[in-house]
């Protein structure tokens, strides 16, 4: 098993362009979960997936963010309109269900100039 | 709302010595804690977890320990190494949750 992996690992946008991430999680978990953390700080939840189903949502989660799963697989995050305050580390993880530990991608950094 | 502290936020030991890394948190309704270790620009490894029924767990250099009463974990890592400079994070799932809710994490240098 190799892991949880996303893609890309940077990315450099100017202010209000679109940007979409990717995260595969170990194959055999059902629950997939997205974490932004901002510089010096720990990370904060902002959504996870039960299979196809997006279970819940933070209010961190503003109408510019959406996030799909659509075979219950690998899971995109996409920011419109990027605003410099989105600029952090994007991590996925994944777990086999709820409860269970949580395994953490190497994550996303966007960087929005 | 759960909220987790670490404190200190920076730690600095010289090679040898043992670390101590505390974690406290509000409310004691966890289904589990994680800690977790985070090299910089990198993602988050899984050092230990213990659930709420445990007092510790114990894995290699590293013992964590939770008191869940008095919203406590402590991580010791025995003989550090300068390989054990990194930030290390403390993370509580809530009690039928499904999100982890992170400390600040704390900042270890070992000096050679």
């Amino acid at each position: 098993d190799t892991g949880v992996s996303q893609d890309p690992r940077h990315k450099i946008t100017k202010r209000g362009q679109n940007v979409t991430f990717r995260c595969d999680p170990i194959s055999e978990h059902n629950r997939l979960y997205w974490y932004r953390q901002t510089l010096g700080q720990g990370p904060e939840f902002l959504t996870y997936f039960q299979n196809e189903a997006q279970l819940e949502k933070s209010r961190l989660l503003s109408d510019r963010f959406s996030a799909e799963r659509p075979k219950g697989s690998f899971s995109t995050l996409e920011i419109q309109r990027t605003e410099q305050g989105d600029s952090a580390m994007y991590l996925c993880a994944s777990s086999f269900k709820g409860g269970h530990e949580q395994y953490f991608g190497p994550g996303t950094r966007l960087t929005v100039t | 709302k759960q909220e987790v502290t670490q404190i200190p936020a920076a730690l600095s030991v010289p090679e040898g010595e043992n670390l101590v890394l505390n974690c406290s948190f509000t409310d004691s309704a966890i289904y589990n804690l994680q800690w977790f270790r985070q090299d910089p620009g990198k993602g988050l490894t899984s050092l230990l977890l213990i659930q709420s029924s445990q007092r510790e767990q114990t894995s290699g250099r590293l013992n964590a320990s939770l008191d869940k009463s008095s919203g406590r974990s402590t991580l010791y890592i025995a003989a550090s190494q300068p390989g054990d400079s990194a930030t290390y994070l403390c993370a509580v799932l809530k009690a039928a949750g499904n999100k982890l809710t992170f400390g600040g994490g704390t900042r270890v240098l070992v000096k050679p």
